[in-house]
């Protein structure tokens, strides 16, 4: 069974400029997570879905950054514009339905943007 | 909201030897404790998690410890090999139906 796919892998982009990070969770999972990593330090929520519905955006900067999970399975997450602070690792995650708080976290490998 | 420590941020140890990371937490309602393990440029995964109902949870040379009171809880990992080199990240639930993550420690096996 294939796990949590994320594209793109790497991203370098200039600042100001615009950037989308896609996610296919695993096949079943109604809870997607976009968690954001900055180097050394651990996994920060940015949003999380139930379905389609985003449940819990309260972390996610909406001056900047936007999702979308249109029916409920693959997610979108966009920067514009994109700051120099924004480098980081974007991680997707997913889980069964509201498993992601009591039960295993499936990751995908990240995007890892560089903004110059 | 929920605050999650984690120390230390690096630990070095011999092959063979224990290495102990240590996690608080500051929600008294959290009630799931999972610990990630981060290998170099790859995604977290799940070694070993821990509910609140329980005091301590073996799985082959990995264990954990929960202290409730104490808002604390331990990874050990006995007989280090190379291949536990790795950034641990611990994690607590909170009301917000998702998990907060420590700072990570990352851990030297040497040979």
């Amino acid at each position: 069974e294939a796990g949590v796919v994320q594209s793109p892998r790497y991203k370098i982009i200039e600042k100001k400029q615009p950037v989308a990070f896609w996610c296919n969770p695993i096949s079943g999972h109604n809870t997607l997570y976009w968690y954001l990593q900055n180097l050394g330090q651990g996994p920060e929520l940015l949003i999380r879905y139930e379905n389609e519905e985003a449940v819990d955006d309260s972390q996610l900067p909406k001056d900047r950054f936007s999702a979308e999970r249109l029916k409920g399975v693959d997610s979108t997450l966009k920067i514009q514009p994109a700051e120099l602070g924004d480098s980081a690792v974007y991680l997707c995650a997913s889980s069964q339905a509201g498993g992601g708080a009591t039960g295993e976290l499936f990751f995908g490998e990240g995007s890892r943007l560089t903004v110059l | 909201g929920e605050n999650v420590e984690q120390h230390p941020s690096t630990l070095s140890v011999q092959e063979g030897d224990s290495a102990v990371i240590k996690c608080t937490y500051s929600d008294s309602a959290s009630n799931y404790f999972p610990w990630y393990k981060q290998e170099l440029g790859k995604r977290p995964q799940l070694i070993i998690d821990i509910r609140s109902n329980v005091g301590e949870k073996k799985d082959q040379r990995i264990a954990v410890t929960l202290n409730k009171t104490a808002k604390h809880f331990s990874l050990h990992i006995t007989e280090t090999q190379p291949e536990d080199s790795a950034v641990y990240f611990c994690a607590a639930n909170t009301g917000r139906r998702a998990l907060t993550f420590g700072s990570g420690t990352r851990l030297q096996v040497q040979p």
